[in-house]
C-alpha cells in the first residue's frame, strides 16, 4: 500500500523567506500527484497537479517538482506571506484505481 | 476548477442518532466520489469510494453497515452515519472525480460532526 510522508511536520518562517516543503511516497507507480492547502476547520484547496510524465508545475509564487523514480515531490513557495499560513498536504494517485493517498501534512506559519 | 458542495457544514447530534451528509458536484458530473475522514491534527483517510448506480467500495476497517453510502445520481452522493457514537466525531470530506479533465479530484468544504 502506498505510504506518503511529508517533512517537516511543522515549519515557522519569517515573512519574505523562500521555503521548501517535502513529500515522499513509497510506490513510484503513480498517475499524478497533487498539492493542497487546508486552512483550519476548512476543506482542501487544490494548488498544483503534476502528472506522472511531468517534472514540475508552476502557479504564481508556487512551484512543485516531481521525481517519480525517487518517490519525491517538493513544493517551493517564494517570498512567503502571512496569508500562506496553513497546512499543506500532498496526495498521490496510483496507476491503478482513482483514490488519493494523502501525506501527513506540513503546518506552515509565516510570521509577519 | 469544478465545485463540490457539502451539506451540512457542521452538525451536532446525540449518541445513537443517525446523521446524513450530502455531497454534490455543482458544475460537473461525478461518476465516482470519495469519502474521507480527518481526525484532529491528522491527515485525510479514505473511507470509501462511491460509484453512481452501484455499491460503494469500503476501505479496510471501515464498517459499511455503520457508514451507509448512496450515490443515486451523477451529482449527489450521501454518507449516513448510523447510530453515531462520540468516537465518530470527525471532519468528513468528500471529493468528486472529474474524468474529462486531468483526472483531478475536487474536494468539498467538509462537514464537522460532533456526537455528544
Amino acid at each position: 500500500k502506498q505510504e506518503v510522508t511529508q517533512i517537516p511536520a511543522a515549519l515557522s518562517v519569517p515573512e519574505g523567506e523562500n521555503l521548501v516543503l517535502n513529500c515522499s511516497f513509497t510506490d513510484s507507480a503513480i498517475y499524478n500527484l497533487q498539492w493542497f492547502r487546508q486552512d483550519p476547520g476548512k476543506g482542501l484547496t487544490s494548488l498544483l497537479l503534476i502528472q506522472s510524465s511531468q517534472r514540475e508545475q508552476t502557479s504564481g509564487r508556487l512551484n512543485a517538482s516531481l521525481d517519480k523514480s525517487s518517490g519525491r515531490s517538493t513544493l517551493y513557495i517564494a517570498a512567503s506571506q502571512p496569508g500562506d499560513s496553513a497546512t499543506y498536504l500532498c496526495a498521490v494517485r496510483p496507476d491503478t484505481g482513482n483514490q488519493f493517498y494523502f501525506g501527513t501534512g506540513t503546518s506552515l506559519t509565516v510570521i509577519p | 476548477g469544478a465545485v463540490v458542495s457539502q451539506h451540512p457544514s457542521w452538525v451536532i447530534c446525540k449518541s445513537g442518532t443517525s446523521v446524513k451528509i450530502e455531497c454534490r458536484s455543482l458544475d460537473f458530473q461525478a461518476t465516482t466520489m470519495f469519502w474521507y475522514r480527518q481526525f484532529p491534527k491528522q491527515s485525510l483517510m479514505l473511507m470509501a469510494t462511491s460509484n453512481e448506480g452501484s455499491k460503494a467500495t469500503y476501505e479496510q476497517g471501515v464498517e459499511k453497515d455503520k457508514f451507509l453510502i448512496n450515490h443515486a445520481s451523477l451529482t449527489l452522493s450521501t454518507l449516513t452515519v448510523t447510530s453515531a457514537h462520540p468516537e465518530d466525531s470527525s471532519f468528513y470530506i468528500c471529493s468528486g472525480f472529474l474524468l474529462a479533465s486531468t483526472n483531478e479530484q475536487f474536494f468539498g468544504p467538509g462537514t464537522r460532526l460532533t456526537v455528544l
